[in-house]
């Protein structure tokens, strides 16, 4: 089943409201990892965060990774229509023989103009 | 560099029939990754392959099977298709290993349907 639980699965706001998801796991991540998927389109990677407690933006774009690294949320200020898409979080999880990269089921954000 | 391709975008295929869809990745990278993606479950991940290798592999059945050539690029195949296996599938390359430092880079994808 899935181990990267993200939250929450749609989000609709009106232009210009923010915007957060959350993503959770069960166990320590090395790293996580998140990615946008514009409809109809594929995934695109956005950022790796690997330290405790690290803080990265990119433009309007704030991602956190928990103390515990077993959590990471995507925060948008001020969303705009080109914000639209699915957010995934992925971390690395143990497959058995190797580390593959899980990924959380996404956030569907839609913007109202 | 070019980015990562995959062909064909469009395939409908009819319960029983097999499937080859193939992958390349970015120039020097040795991973590739294949997902398979529908709206009710989310990416999820079928195998990797890193340098000819299968390196892991999901919770898919045995008729889900793949290889890579020593060129990198990876072909994916499904044996007796069913209704089900109709999704969107993506590869993804990386220098090395998914998730262990690297990112993934996602081709296009190809959309199978299966009538």
């Amino acid at each position: 089943g899935q181990q990267v639980m993200q939250i929450p699965q749609y989000q609709h706001v009106q232009e210009g409201e923010d915007f957060t998801t959350y993503c959770n796991s069960s166990t320590t991540l090395s790293n996580i990892q998140w990615y946008k998927q514009r409809p109809g389109g594929h995934p695109v990677f956005l950022i790796q965060l690997v330290k405790s407690g690290e803080v990265k933006k990119q433009k309007r774009l704030t991602f956190q990774f928990g103390e515990a690294k077993k959590n990471s949320s995507l925060h948008i200020t001020a969303t705009q229509t080109t914000d639209v898409g699915t957010y995934f979080c992925a971390g690395p999880k143990w497959g058995g023989s190797n580390y593959k990269l899980t990924f959380g089921k996404g956030t569907l954000l839609t913007v109202n103009p | 560099k070019a980015g990562v391709t995959q062909t064909p975008r469009y395939l409908i295929k009819t319960r029983g029939q097999q499937v080859t869809l193939s992958c390349s990745p970015i120039s020097g990278h040795r991973s590739v990754s294949w997902y398979q993606q529908t709206p009710g479950q989310g990416l999820q991940f079928l195998f990797e392959y890193f340098s000819e290798t299968q390196r892991n592999k999901g919770n898919f059945p045995g008729r889900f099977s793949g290889r890579q050539f020593s060129n990198s690029r990876s072909e994916m195949n499904v044996s007796t298709l069913e209704l089900g296996d109709s999704a969107l599938y993506l590869c993804a390359s990386s220098e090395g290993l998914a998730g262990i430092t690297d990112t993934q880079y996602f081709g296009p994808g190809t959309r199978l349907t299966v009538l």
